[in-house]
């Protein structure tokens, strides 16, 4: 079975700085990685995902997420955060080769502040 | 592609009473998740359908809970005798063999 792992439940930044969210999941055999952002009373949105090959996969709006299979980590990043950034954000694992069932970590609020 | 429809998207009961949700994935995903989130938490799993079929449910979705995708399109969720512990947001989410869409959820409320 695998887990996940989000330890900072929330976490506050100043906007235009830098920020990392952290993610550590548990698994005995290999995994496709995912973050998903929600808004406030909205569903869950796909950010970036991690499948196979390059370690490190980047969104559309600035985020990356690198994959570490030694640490098994996969921390999202973002080098200078706007205030509409503010959101929960989620990550997810699934069996590697079948997304048919995402297991979701408890959620980071990302606060972003002016 | 208008996304994953879900109705109602609030729906306020009394303890005892029967609610159901309906879900509209994308049209020609296969695949149709539901999940629960409860105030402060990831959403959970609790079961899916490839085409008609449900293929698996978790120890979450008691007797009281039955999910159906009659013709390989849209799902219905419906609870029975409702408890107040069933408070939460049920989440739709449909897929095809790739990237999971999630719809906006339908908040309920057991008072």
């Amino acid at each position: 079975a695998q887990s996940v792992t989000q330890l900072d439940s929330q976490v506050p930044v100043f906007e235009e700085a830098p920020v990392e969210l952290r993610c550590n999941y548990s698994s005995s055999v290999s995994v496709y990685l995912f973050w998903y952002v929600q808004y406030p009373n909205q569903g869950l949105q796909l950010l970036l995902k991690y499948l196979s090959g390059s370690t490190l996969v980047e969104s559309i709006n600035g985020f990356e997420a690198e994959f570490n299979k030694s640490q098994t980590s996969f921390h999202l990043r973002k080098p200078s955060v706007h205030i509409s950034d503010t959101a929960e954000y989620f990550c997810a694992v699934s069996r590697g080769g079948a997304t048919n069932k995402l297991i979701f970590g408890t959620g980071t609020l990302l606060a972003v502040q002016p | 592609d208008t996304g994953v429809s879900q109705d109602p998207r609030h729906k306020i009961t009394k303890r005892g009473q029967n609610v159901t949700f309906r879900c509209d994935p994308i049209s020609e995903h296969n695949r149709l998740y539901w999940y629960r989130q409860t105030l402060g938490q990831g959403p959970e799993f609790l079961t899916y359908f490839q085409n008609e079929a449900q293929l698996e449910k978790s120890r979450l979705l008691s007797d009281r809970f039955s999910a159906e995708r009659p013709k390989g399109s849209f799902s219905t969720l419906e609870i029975q005798r409702t408890e107040q512990g069933d408070s939460a947001m049920y989440l739709c989410a449909s897929s095809f063999e790739g990237d999971i869409y999630f719809g906006e959820g339908s908040w309920l409320t057991v008072v």
